[in-house]
């Protein structure tokens, strides 16, 4: 059973541009959490998604931020118009539909805003 | 609201003695709690968790965690490092929100002088 899964591992963009980061959970989770860690900080949780269904967005900045869930395929957070501030790890975790205790994270994406 | 403080910022010790990475927690209800593991450029693993069963927990790689509900504290030992446990340690509870997202500690680094 592979691991939670996030693509790309690294991302660089330049100021305005948009960054799309992909998370594939565990085969047979429904729950999809998104975290981001910023330099010298600890996570912090931005938004949790089940399928088509965003639950809780109260992490979440107002503004350039938005994430998805499909039917089909893996869940996406998009980032617009990226500035230096967004430079962070987004991490991805996923946890099963019975069971909302453990989480379990993917690699994460760095992302490095230039 | 849940919350969790990490006594120590960063904690060093040498090779074959014990560990002891402090934490303390807030909440307004019985907690779930756990600790995270993070190597340098990794992701994030899980090394045990506390869902109100026994309060002694025993995790993965000798780690085991003591709750304490009078001292509200969920301090994570090992009895002997290994240079291999150098890496950031996060302790963390759950919210209480639906949907349960995490909510960090600060995190300790861990430090094994050979």
């Amino acid at each position: 059973n592979a691991g939670v899964m996030q693509n790309p591992r690294h991302l660089v963009r330049r100021r305005g541009q948009e960054a799309r980061l992909r998370c594939s959970p565990m085969k047979g989770h429904s729950h999809v959490y998104w975290y981001r860690q910023l330099p010298e900080e600890g996570l912090k949780f931005m938004v949790y998604l089940q399928k088509e269904n965003i639950i809780d967005e109260s992490g979440m900045p107002k503004e350039r931020f938005s994430a998805e869930f499909p039917k089909e395929g893996p869940s996406i957070l998009r980032i617009q118009q990226v500035v230096r501030g967004d430079s962070a790890a987004y991490f991805c975790a996923s946890s099963p539909p019975v069971s909302q205790e453990t989480q379990y994270f993917g690699p994460g994406t760095r992302l490095l805003v230039l | 609201a849940q919350s969790v403080t990490q006594l120590d910022s960063h904690v060093s010790v040498s090779e074959g003695t014990p560990v002891l990475l402090r934490c303390n927690y807030s909440s307004s209800y019985s907690p779930s709690l756990f600790w995270y593991v993070q190597h340098p450029n990794k992701g994030l693993q899980l090394l045990l968790k506390y869902t109100s069963a026994a309060t002694l927990v025993k995790g993965i790689n000798g780690f085991e965690a003591e709750f304490k509900k009078s001292e509200t504290s969920f301090h994570l030992t090992k009895p002997s490092a290994h240079m291999s446990d150098a890496a950031e340690y996060f302790c963390v509870v759950r919210g209480s929100n639906q949907g349960g997202k995490l909510i960090f500690g600060q995190g300790t680094e861990l430090s094994v002088k050979p």
